[in-house]
């Protein structure tokens, strides 16, 4: 495998399922990050993940949960989750630099999450 | 509220032709810019960028323009093949946040018709 890997490519759960996506990324990055997109919308940044310590965005409902287990590695638990929930949800790596260096985030295919 | 805006959700052009894509940004902190591609069913992939030290930056086909005064930037494809229809997507950060956090227009669906 190579980049930044997705799975499941497509879910569709009850809005009283509980289910998980998982994000594997092969590049050796040092930062992982979940997006959502919805139609004719921007991505919208759920979480970022570095180095043992995590952003997030303060709009993100908490039926919402990250889990970063190690650099390579990054999962969004889902809980009763609502019909507005269903989008595209993306994971991306990237290198992060503390000396004011932007390096490019490389981005998975994404799952295709529909809430019914 | 959205900081990065790309007023066009659609644009068509013949094959050969110019295509000129469409953003502008309102955070002044912003010091970075990137152009995204993106298929159906496949993940965003950087195409080009510019930092704001520059106001143009050339990679074969693509060409990326950023006017600071006017906060606005502009993807140039010459010439257009139907391999570059896609949806772009324009981004933009501040260095200075060691996070990364990248800022996304809405996108803009390109159609190359033969």
């Amino acid at each position: 495998e190579t980049g930044v890997t997705q799975t499941p490519r497509h879910l569709v759960m009850g809005m009283t399922n509980k289910k998980s996506l998982k994000c594997e990324q092969h590049l050796g990055h040092n930062a992982m990050y979940w997006y959502k997109q919805s139609a004719k919308k921007p991505l919208e940044l759920m979480f970022v993940y570095s180095l043992e310590e995590r952003v997030e965005n303060n709009s993100v409902p908490s039926r919402f949960s990250p889990e970063c287990p190690n650099s390579s590695h990054l999962f969004l638990h889902l809980h009763t989750l609502q019909p507005e929930d269903s989008a595209l949800y993306l994971c991306a790596s990237s290198q992060r630099d503390f000396g004011g260096v932007y390096n490019e985030q490389f981005f998975g295919p994404g799952t295709r999450l529909t809430v019914l | 509220d959205q900081q990065v805006k790309q007023n066009s959700p659609s644009l068509s052009v013949q094959e050969g032709r110019i295509s000129i894509l469409n953003c502008d940004y309102t955070n002044s902190m912003f010091d970075y810019f990137l152009w995204y591609k993106k298929y159906p069913a496949e993940g965003p992939t950087f195409l080009i960028s510019i930092s704001s030290i520059k106001d143009k930056n050339e990679d074969g086909r693509f060409t990326v323009f950023l006017n600071k005064s006017a906060k606005h930037l502009s993807l140039h494809i010459v010439p257009s093949q139907p391999g570059d229809s896609a949806v772009y997507f324009c981004a933009a950060v501040e260095t200075t946040d060691s996070w990364g956090k990248l800022q996304f227009g809405a996108g803009t669906q390109v159609v190359v018709t033969p």
